[in-house]
């Protein structure tokens, strides 16, 4: 059982504005940055967002992330077949003084 | 830009140590301000953050698993070690290092992972 709450499972067409979810609280999200990670098959997670809404260099801006209390979200823009992958958010938590992450979501590219 | 490779057994006996180590390129140990992690995640699961260590040597560990985690570092290798100790098969995982700035940026750099098995 996760931290950090996300749908285990998203969807769309290339081409489509995908988003997801990650829900935490006031200990985790809601007093802490919110990071995103991908997840190719068979890879190490890569970072994806920092700081709530910051890409490091390399990362297309069509990925994008917002956060709003104790939720985030990730959007995707221009879905590509490349960008089918899982995606975790994470987040310090100041009650377990330690990182805690959403249990994943896997991005089907239909 | 830092990298990382782990290092250790890939099968442990049920009851006994896991051992790993990451070693460190592309940066210092010793004065790069990361605090280095191990991070673990179990077949077709998601990750778990199992502790850090700090330049200075100061720990902290995940609460779940604190009892049986001892992170430490060795400065002259550029590396830093995870034992784990009293495995059961739901330690069975792929085991990641990696570089952690602060809360704001997570984790920027990771090793490709390491599989570690329990099983007799």
């Amino acid at each position: 059982q996760s931290v950090l709450t996300q749908p285990p499972s998203a969807s769309g067409t290339p081409g489509q504005r995908v988003t997801i979810s990650c829900s935490g609280s006031s200990s985790n999200i809601g007093s802490n940055a919110v990071n995103w990670y991908q997840q190719l098959p068979g890879t190490a997670p890569k970072p994806l967002i920092y700081n709530n809404n910051q890409r490091p260099s390399g990362v297309p801006d069509r990925f994008s992330g917002s956060k709003s209390g104790t939720s985030a979200s990730l959007a995707i823009s221009g879905l590509q077949s490349e960008d089918e992958a899982d995606y975790y958010c994470a987040a310090w938590d100041d009650s377990l003084n330690g990182w805690v992450f959403g249990g994943g979501t896997k991005l089907t590219v239909l | 830009q830092v990298q990382l490779q782990e290092s250790g057994p890939g099968l442990v006996k049920p009851s006994q140590t896991l051992s790993l180590t990451c070693t460190v390129s592309g940066g210092s140990i010793s004065s790069d301000s990361y605090y280095w992690t191990w991070i673990r995640q179990p077949a077709g699961k998601g990750l778990e953050w199992i502790g850090r260590i700090y330049t200075s040597g100061s720990t902290r560990y995940n609460p779940s698993l604190k009892s049986r985690v001892t992170i430490s570092v060795n400065m002259s290798k550029n590396q830093f070690s995870l034992k784990l100790n009293s495995v059961t098969a739901a330690d069975t995982a792929v085991y990641y290092c990696a570089t952690n700035y602060d809360v704001l940026t997570g984790f920027r750099n990771w090793g490709q992972g390491i599989l570690v098995t329990v099983s007799s």
